[in-house]
């Protein structure tokens, strides 16, 4: 079982609608990510938090929007996605300098 | 940007084989870490390497840093039927800011023999 959760699990969305994706850990990690994942290629990241702030935005578009409410916390708000949005989402966490722990992600569908 | 180079891309398993992983690099990594992916699941941490020469073994799975710090292997000996999934190498160049980001290899593909 992982320590990170992520949910929903699964999320089939039109292009006009609006969703957020959730993370949580209790890990007391101050650092956490979200990371995109096409089939068959390594993560990609998106953006980093550390200390509740944002640290990196890897040039994601704006229709991408990151919030980290406290530090167990972490969420992705979705709004007018494209068909090639679709992926699955994944959120890590970890201690400063430390290895990072993956979710089980978000399988997201852009219809 | 930097660039890991994963090898093989995929392998055929028989149970009871070893089974040998690269990752390589042209540049230096303080870091090196090696993932395992299942389908429908997050990677998760098989090992960690912070010092170049590392030797580290978890189970069945051996991991080592390389002198150069270019590169590192994983080796999984008597391999099972579990063993099969993705694994990635990833090499991290420091802390904080862009240098605790993961660069991903490729994948490597473990999959069971015909």
């Amino acid at each position: 079982d992982t320590e990170v959760t992520q949910t929903p699990k699964h999320l089939v969305m039109g292009m006009t609608n609006k969703k957020s994706l959730k993370c949580e850990q209790h890990m007391g990690h101050r650092a956490m990510y979200w990371y995109k994942q096409k089939a068959k290629k390594p993560p990609e990241l998106m953006f980093v938090y550390s200390y509740e702030k944002l640290s990196i935005n890897e040039s994601v578009p704006s229709r991408f929007s990151p919030e980290c409410p406290n530090s167990s916390l972490l969420n992705l708000h979705l709004h007018a996605l494209q068909p090639e949005d679709s992926a699955l989402y994944l959120c890590a966490s970890s201690h400063y300098g430390q290895p990072q722990h993956f979710g089980d992600g978000t399988r997201l569908s852009i219809l | 940007g930097q660039q890991l180079n994963q090898s093989p891309q995929s392998m055929f398993i028989q149970e009871g084989e070893d089974v040998s992983m690269n990752c390589t690099s042209s540049s230096i990594f303080n870091t090196w870490l090696w993932y395992k992916q299942d389908p429908g699941e997050g990677p998760v941490l098989l090992i960690a390497l912070y010092k170049a020469g590392e030797l580290t073994s978890n189970g069945r799975l051996t991991a080592q840093f390389g002198i150069t710090r270019k590169d590192s292997f994983l080796n999984i000996s008597a391999s099972i039927p579990s063993d099969v999934g993705i694994y990635f190498c990833a090499g991290q160049l420091g802390y904080g800011g862009s240098q605790g980001n993961l660069i991903f290899g490729k994948g490597t593909k473990l999959s069971v023999k015909p």
